[in-house]
């Protein structure tokens, strides 16, 4: 069974539409990432929730807004795309963000491309 | 500010030999440290992590030193395998957010 799972792994769309990526994790872990990774390979946090909560929020344009629906989904959705939205985006999750517990462990990501 | 980095971007190594591949991170508050694989396509796959209390941990074939004077933290791979050709990252963790900082990654490739 894949433990993180992301949906859908390609996205072709074209600029201005309205977008959503889904995570799940079946791990049992309270808290949940989003990463984006850009076409130099680096990875970068975008946001994270624990339990439902957000405690992380990088500085990432508001068209792009969470939703955790419970703690084994996390789901990101982007409006209004831009050109430079193109890139690989991983969702993680860990036991926690804390206390030894921190351990990430990641999708298999998705792979957007914005015309 | 905060920075992870890696001394190289490209490792090229004979399938049989070791790999040590180095990384530099810049805050001096990071208590968690945190390695990752990641082949073509896939996502970041974890291998091994060490917290600031440690200096060496080993796992499978594989060494993480962390060196906390000079802010320095290096995976060994131990008997190179053409299955060990992927890119790798190293992350630094500060704070209780959980919030990981990546490093550039270095490109490991193993000849037969």
């Amino acid at each position: 069974d894949t433990a993180v799972s992301q949906t859908p792994k390609y996205l072709v769309t074209q600029m201005g539409n309205d977008k959503s990526i889904k995570c799940e994790q079946n791990l049992g872990h309270d808290t949940m990432y989003w990463y984006k990774q850009d076409s130099k390979k680096f990875l970068k946090i975008m946001f994270s929730y624990n339990n439902k909560e957000l405690i992380i929020n990088e500085t990432v344009p508001n068209r792009f807004s969470p939703k955790s629906p419970d703690k084994a989904h996390l789901n990101l959705h982007i409006n209004s795309l831009e050109l430079g939205d193109s890139a690989v985006y991983f969702c993680a999750s860990s036991p926690d963000g804390s206390g030894g517990q921190e351990t990430q462990y990641f999708g298999p990501g998705t792979r957007l491309l914005v015309l | 500010g905060e920075s992870v980095g890696l001394h190289l971007p490209t490792l090229s190594v004979q399938e049989g030999d070791n790999s040590i591949i180095n990384c530099a991170y810049s805050n001096s508050a990071s208590d968690y440290f945190i390695w990752y694989k990641q082949e073509s396509g896939k996502g970041p796959q974890f291998i091994i992590d060490i917290r600031s209390n440690m200096d060496k941990r080993q796992g499978q074939r594989v060494t993480v030193l962390l060196n906390k004077t000079v802010k320095h933290l290096s995976l060994q791979i131990a008997a190179t395998q053409p299955g060990d050709s992927a890119v790798y990252f190293c992350a630094e963790k500060a704070g209780n957010t959980g919030k990981l900082i990546f490093g550039q990654g270095t490109t490991l490739q193993v000849k037969p």
